[in-house]
C-alpha cells in the first residue's frame, strides 16, 4: 500500500528566501505525481504534475523534481512571497490505483 | 472555463440527520472523485467514477454513505444518518482520462465543510 509523507509539517521563512518542500513515497512504481496548494478554507489548486518518465517540471517560480528510485519529490519555490503562504500537498498515483495524498506542509512566508 | 462547482459550501447538522452534497465537474471531464479531508490531513478518496460507473468505492462507508452520478455528469454524495465523526471537508475533483501528457490531472472544487453537532 502506497504511503506518502511530507517533511517538514510546517515551515516559516522570511520573504525572499528560496525553499524546498519534500515529499516521500514508499512504492516507487508510480504513474505520476501532482503538487497542490491549499489556502485556508479552500479547495486544492494544481501546481505541477510530473509523469513517471519525467525528472522535473517548472512553472514560474516553482520547480518540482522527481526521483522514483529513491521515492522522493521536491518542490522548490524561488524568491518566496507572502502570497505563497498556504499548505502544499503532494499526491502520488500508482498504475491502476488512485491518488494517495501526503498530509501537507504548512508554509508561512513572513513579510 | 468554469471550474468544479460544489454546493453547499457549509453545512451544520445534528447527528442522525441526513445530508447531501452536490458536485458539477469541469465540462468534458469523464472522471469524478469524492474525497474527505480531516483537519491537518490530506484528502482521502471515498469514491471514483468513470462516466456513470463507480469504479472504486472501496473506501466508502456503505452503511451510511451513498453516491450517484446520473448521466455521467454531476454527482451527489449523501450521508444518512450523520455521525459526529463525519465532520470534515468533502471535496469533489474531476479529471479527463485519455490521451495526453496531463492524464489524470485532478482539478478540485472548493469543498463543503460539514459540521455535525
Amino acid at each position: 500500500k502506497q504511503e506518502v509523507t511530507q517533511i517538514p509539517a510546517a515551515l516559516s521563512v522570511p520573504e525572499g528566501e528560496n525553499l524546498v518542500l519534500n515529499c516521500s513515497f514508499t512504492d516507487s512504481a508510480i504513474y505520476n505525481l501532482q503538487w497542490f496548494r491549499q489556502d485556508p478554507g479552500k479547495g486544492l489548486t494544481s501546481l505541477l504534475l510530473i509523469q513517471s518518465s519525467q525528472r522535473e517540471q517548472t512553472s514560474g517560480r516553482l520547480n518540482a523534481s522527481l526521483d522514483k528510485s529513491s521515492g522522493r519529490s521536491t518542490l522548490y519555490i524561488a524568491a518566496s512571497q507572502p502570497g505563497d503562504s498556504a499548505t502544499y500537498l503532494c499526491a502520488v498515483r500508482n498504475y491502476g490505483q488512485n491518488f494517495v495524498f501526503g498530509p501537507g506542509t504548512r508554509l508561512s512566508v513572513l513579510p | 472555463e468554469a471550474g468544479v462547482v460544489q454546493s453547499p459550501r457549509y453545512k451544520i447538522i445534528e447527528k442522525k440527520q441526513p445530508v447531501a452534497f452536490w458536485c458539477n465537474p469541469i465540462s468534458g471531464h469523464n472522471t469524478l472523485y469524492w474525497y474527505r479531508q480531516n483537519l491537518g490531513q490530506g484528502p482521502e478518496l471515498l469514491i471514483r467514477y468513470e462516466n456513470e460507473e463507480a469504479v472504486d468505492d472501496s473506501q466508502l462507508p456503505k452503511d451510511r454513505f451513498s453516491a450517484e452520478r446520473l448521466k455521467g455528469v454531476d454527482s451527489t454524495l449523501k450521508i444518512q444518518p450523520a455521525e459526529l465523526g463525519d465532520s470534515a471537508v468533502y471535496l469533489c475533483a474531476s479529471s479527463l482520462v485519455g490521451r495526453g501528457t496531463h492524464l489524470y490531472e485532478q482539478y478540485f472544487g472548493p469543498g463543503t465543510r460539514l459540521t455535525v453537532t
